[in-house]
C-alpha cells in the first residue's frame, strides 16, 4: 500500500512570510497527526484529527499555526507569519483506531527553513 | 507530565559490535514502539510490543518491554552500516493513540 505522501520536501522562506504543507495519509486512516520534529530530537505533536475533526490541538500555536482537513482525507498545515524558530521538519502520520495497539506512519516530512 | 529518556543520546561504534539502547520511564505506558529514522526521511516503525516482559525479534534487532511497562531496551547484534540512524522510542498510554516520543539516540556505525 503506498505509505503516507507529503509535500513539498523542502521549502526555505523568509521570516514573516505563510508557508503550507500538505499531508495525504495512507489510504482507509482515519486518524492523521501533524508533529515538529527539531534536530536530533523526537516528534512533537502539534495537531491530531480524527476524520475532520481536530480531537488535540493543544500543542498548536494558534497565533499563527492553523491546519484543515477538508473531507476527512488530505490535511494542510500552515502557518502565517513564520518565524525564525520555526525552522524544523514537519512529519504527517496516519493510523486506523481500527487497529491496536495504535501505530502511525510516518511521511518523509517537510524540511523548513525560515531565514 | 509522562517522560521517555533514552541512553546512550550518541553511539559510535564498528560495524560488527553488539550494542544496546535503553528508554525508561517513571510512567507505565500500554504499548512502546520503537523507529528508526534515516537523514531526510520520517520515523519508520521497527516493532511495537505491549505485554510486560515481552521479546520480539527482528532479524538482528531484539527489542524488551519491562516487566512493569516502564521501560524498554532495543540490541542489536553485529551493528553494519546500515543500521546508522536516530532510534526513537515512543509510548502509548490509557489506551489512547497518543504517543509520546523518547529523547532519542543517534547512531553511527562505521565500515
Amino acid at each position: 500500500e503506498a505509505g503516507v505522501v507529503q509535500s513539498p520536501r523542502y521549502k526555505i522562506i523568509e521570516k514573516k512570510q505563510p508557508v503550507a504543507f500538505w499531508c495525504n495519509p495512507i489510504s482507509g486512516h482515519n486518524t492523521l497527526y501533524w508533529y515538529r520534529q527539531n534536530l536530533g530530537q523526537g516528534p512533537e505533536l502539534l495537531i491530531r484529527y480524527e476524520n475532520e475533526e481536530a480531537v488535540d490541538d493543544s500543542q498548536l500555536p494558534k497565533d499563527r499555526f492553523s491546519a484543515e482537513r477538508l473531507k476527512g482525507v488530505d490535511s494542510t498545515l500552515k502557518i502565517q507569519p513564520a518565524e525564525l524558530g520555526d525552522s524544523a521538519v514537519y512529519l504527517c502520520a496516519s493510523s486506523s483506531v481500527d487497529r491496536q495497539p495504535y501505530e502511525q506512519y510516518f511521511g518523509p516530512g517537510t524540511r523548513l527553513t525560515v531565514t | 507530565t509522562q517522560l521517555l529518556e533514552q541512553s546512550p543520546q550518541f553511539l559510535s561504534i564498528q560495524e560488527g559490535e553488539n550494542l544496546t539502547v535503553y528508554c525508561n520511564s517513571s510512567s507505565v505506558f500500554s504499548s512502546l514502539q520503537w523507529y528508526r529514522q534515516e537523514p531526510g526521511e520520517g520515523p519508520v516503525l521497527l516493532v511495537t510490543v505491549v505485554t510486560g516482559g515481552e521479546v520480539k525479534k527482528l532479524k538482528r534487532l531484539t527489542f524488551q518491554f519491562g516487566d512493569a511497562r516502564k521501560d524498554s531496551s532495543l540490541h542489536i547484534t553485529a551493528a553494519q552500516p546500515g543500521d546508522t540512524g536516530l532510534y526513537l522510542c515512543a509510548g502509548t498510554s490509557d489506551n489512547t493513540d497518543k504517543l509520546i516520543f523518547g529523547t532519542g539516540t543517534r547512531l553511527q556505525v562505521f565500515p
